[in-house]
């Protein structure tokens, strides 16, 4: 079973376009987690989100929580944004994270 | 700005050998997970450890893992015979409090298990 499912699986992009990563899930959920995974396997978290919207340069995430429904955006997308973006959501009865498969970004120049 | 550490980034070992992945959580963190990725797979749970105990275990982490905060500092992964299936890479994080705050991860130790 798949609780949390994100879209694309892949993303290649040019320079400049806007992002769009989208990440769904089944369970209940106290809050959402979008991460990055650059290539040498660090984990670095961007966002938690438990409602609305949030913002931090470039990046904004979203949440819907009656439609069960996050998205990520990247603005002016740049190379140096390639990495694999990871939706993960904590379930309201544990502490656990439970994490998406991620979605692989490469920005071309 | 504050960060989880571990050490070692790389640890090569033999099937059968234990070794102790090791983890600085943030200071004032009170909350503590160990997750693991397979190469290729997904992020995985393995524990969550709160108030110097277990709080949340997955059926991964089973009778050959333990996890202590041996010094107050050190929050740590042991795998007593590591078998070749335990090869991944196995993340660190903390948190201030169990459900809604950020967790924070270390960069993660590649084990591989030959």
């Amino acid at each position: 079973k798949n609780e949390v499912e994100q879209s694309p699986q892949n993303l290649t992009a040019q320079e400049g376009e806007f992002i769009t990563i989208n990440c769904s899930y089944s369970v209940g959920i106290s809050a959402l987690h979008w991460l990055q995974q650059h290539p040498g396997g660090g984990i670095v978290s961007l966002f938690m989100l438990s409602s609305g919207k949030k913002k931090h340069g470039r990046l904004i995430a979203t949440i819907n929580i009656q439609e069960k429904h996050s998205s990520l955006h990247i603005t002016a997308s740049h190379p140096r944004d390639s990495a694999v973006y990871i939706c993960a959501v904590r379930m309201d009865s544990n502490y656990q994270l439970i994490w998406g498969a991620g979605t692989k970004l490469i920005i071309k120049p | 700005e504050p960060e989880v550490t571990q050490t070692p980034s790389h640890q090569v070992t033999q099937m059968g050998q234990e070794v102790i992945l090791r983890c600085v959580p943030i200071s004032n963190h009170l909350y503590f997970y160990w997750y693991r990725q397979i190469l290729g797979q997904k992020v995985e749970f393995l524990v969550s450890f709160y108030n110097n105990e277990i709080s949340e275990k997955s059926e991964i982490f089973d009778d050959q893992f333990s996890v202590e905060r041996p010094d107050g500092s050190n929050f740590t992964l042991k795998i007593r015979s590591t078998k070749l299936e335990d090869s991944a890479m196995y993340f660190c994080a903390s948190g201030g409090e169990g459900g809604n705050t950020e967790a924070f991860f270390g960069q993660g130790t590649r084990l591989t298990v030959v």
